[in-house]
């Protein structure tokens, strides 16, 4: 079956844009989450929906950064006034939604700021 | 705050040799730990899902260990094969199922 999907899997912006990040889970996964991966780095957890809410977005960096997932389903991560050091891997991840279930990660969106 | 730690950060052997990644966790509360695979440029791929009732799990030629006490994983690969060179993650998965993630172990497997 398809597997997690990102749209689109390299943006390049300049300082101070708004960008939008676009997350399909798998069909029927009901958890998705979001983390960043700088280079050398492991993923850092920013936000986790449970169904259309936010359960945990205690990794959110800012203000800046802000993410929805409106029906349960595909999810878009928004950074306003993008800076240089926003620039990473943007990793999404569904899974069932069960307790400690395993997450299948997408490919990832890589963000450049210049 | 929890703090995932792997060693070492580089590993080059010779193709099939056995090999051990490991991984050290500072809070011994997880709930579970996982090991993922991740190639150039691409995402994660789930190896192994260790609950925290649970010892050890193994899939094929990678078997992954759980010490909680000690705060401690493993990832052991049998006769490793040029196809397993990638950087290996491991993970700890906390109360909200958000996961804390190591900077990873880069093997190269060399034939």
């Amino acid at each position: 079956g398809a597997g997690v999907s990102q749209t689109p899997s390299n943006k390049v912006t300049e300082k101070g844009k708004y960008v939008e990040l676009r997350c399909d889970p798998i069909s029927g996964h009901t958890a998705l989450y979001w983390y960043r991966q700088s280079l050398g780095q492991g993923p850092e957890f920013l936000i986790y929906f449970q169904g259309t809410g936010a359960a945990d977005d205690s990794g959110l960096p800012n203000d800046r950064f802000f993410a929805v997932r409106p029906e349960g389903s595909v999810s878009t991560l928004k950074i306003q006034r993008t800076e240089r050091g926003d620039s990473a891997v943007y990793l999404c991840a569904s899974s069932l939604g069960l307790y400690g279930d395993t997450q299948y990660f997408g490919p990832g969106t890589r963000l450049t700021v210049l | 705050k929890q703090e995932v730690t792997q060693i070492p950060a580089a590993l080059s052997v010779p193709e099939g040799e056995n090999l051990v990644l490991n991984c050290s966790f500072t809070d011994s509360a997880i709930y579970n730990l996982q090991w993922f695979r991740q190639d150039p440029g691409k995402g994660l791929t789930s190896l192994l899902l260790i609950q925290s009732s649970q010892r050890e799990q193994t899939s094929g030629r990678l078997n992954a260990s759980l010490d909680k006490s000690s705060g401690r994983s493993t990832l052991y690969i049998a006769a490793s094969q040029p196809g397993d060179s990638a950087t290996y993650l491991c993970a700890s998965g906390g109360a909200t199922n958000k996961l804390i993630f190591g900077t990873g172990t880069l093997l190269a497997v060399q034939p």
